[in-house]
C-alpha cells in the first residue's frame, strides 16, 4: 500500500500522560499536514511541513503539542500532559505541492483521554 | 472570520436518484475548491476539485459546480448508490493562508 499510513489507529491514555503519533506520507510528497477532527465536525488544521521545515502552526494549538518531520519523510505529533479535551481523531495528509492542495489522508489515529 | 460551510447537515436520498450537496464559502480570494468523502472510521477521500477559473467539472458520476457570483459550490452525484453513504466535506484552499480549510460536512444517507 503506497498511501498515507498512520500509527497507531487507536490510542487510549490517562489524563496527564504523553502520547506520540506517527505519520508516513506518500513517498514523493513534500508537504505533510496534521489535522484534528471531532465527531460531526470537519477536520481542523493543526500544522504543516514542507520537507523538514514546519511552516505554520495553528494558533489553536497549545504548547503541549509539538510536531516534527526530521528528515522530510515521516512525521510525529506529540501531545504532552494530555487532557480530556484532546480526545479526537488526528489525521495526517500529504501532497506534492504544485499550487492548490489535493490532500491524501491517512485513516487517522483516534485518541481517547480518560 | 472567513470560512467554508454547508447548508444541510443531513441528506437522505433513494437509491438511484441524484444527490445534490451544497456548500457556501465566504472567501472570495479562494481559487481552489475540493470535495471530500469520509466514511466511518476512515480519513477523508478526495472526490473532485475545481479551480476558480472554471464553473463546472465532471468526474465519474460526480459533477462539481462553482458559482463565484454567489460564492456557492455544489456536488452532484448521479444514480446514488448505497456505497455513496458518507459525510461529504467541501474544502477551500486559501492562498493567503496556504492550507485547506474544511466546512462542517453533510451526511448523505442512501435509502435502498
Amino acid at each position: 500500500d503506497t498511501g498515507v499510513s498512520q500509527d497507531p489507529r487507536h490510542k487510549i491514555t490517562k489524563r496527564g500522560q504523553n502520547v506520540t503519533f506517527r505519520c508516513d506520507p506518500i513517498s514523493e510528497h513534500n508537504r505533510l499536514y496534521w489535522y484534528r477532527q471531532t465527531l460531526g465536525q470537519g477536520p481542523e488544521f493543526l500544522t504543516y511541513f514542507q520537507n523538514e521545515a514546519q511552516l505554520e502552526k495553528s494558533r489553536l494549538l497549545s504548547d503541549r503539542f509539538s510536531a516534527e518531520r526530521p528528515k522530510g519523510s515521516f512525521s510525529t505529533l506529540e501531545i504532552q500532559r494530555t487532557e480530556q479535551g484532546d480526545s479526537a481523531m488526528y489525521l495526517c495528509a500529504s501532497t506534492k505541492f504544485t499550487g492548490g492542495e489535493k490532500l491524501f489522508f491517512g485513516s487517522g489515529t483516534q485518541l481517547s483521554v480518560l | 472570520g472567513e470560512s467554508v460551510g454547508l447548508h444541510l447537515p443531513t441528506l437522505s436520498v433513494q437509491e438511484g436518484d441524484n444527490s445534490i450537496i451544497n456548500c457556501a464559502y465566504s472567501n472570495s480570494a479562494s481559487d481552489y475548491f475540493i470535495w471530500y468523502k469520509q466514511e466511518s472510521g476512515k480519513g477523508p477521500q478526495f472526490i473532485i476539485d475545481i479551480r476558480s477559473n472554471m464553473d463546472k467539472r465532471q468526474g465519474q458520476r460526480v459533477t462539481v459546480l462553482l458559482n463565484k457570483t454567489v460564492k456557492h459550490l455544489s456536488l452532484q452525484i448521479a444514480a446514488t448508490q448505497p456505497g455513496d453513504s458518507a459525510v461529504y466535506f467541501c474544502a477551500e484552499f486559501e492562498t493567503s493562508y496556504d492550507k485547506v480549510i474544511f466546512g462542517p460536512g453533510t451526511s448523505l444517507s442512501v435509502i435502498p
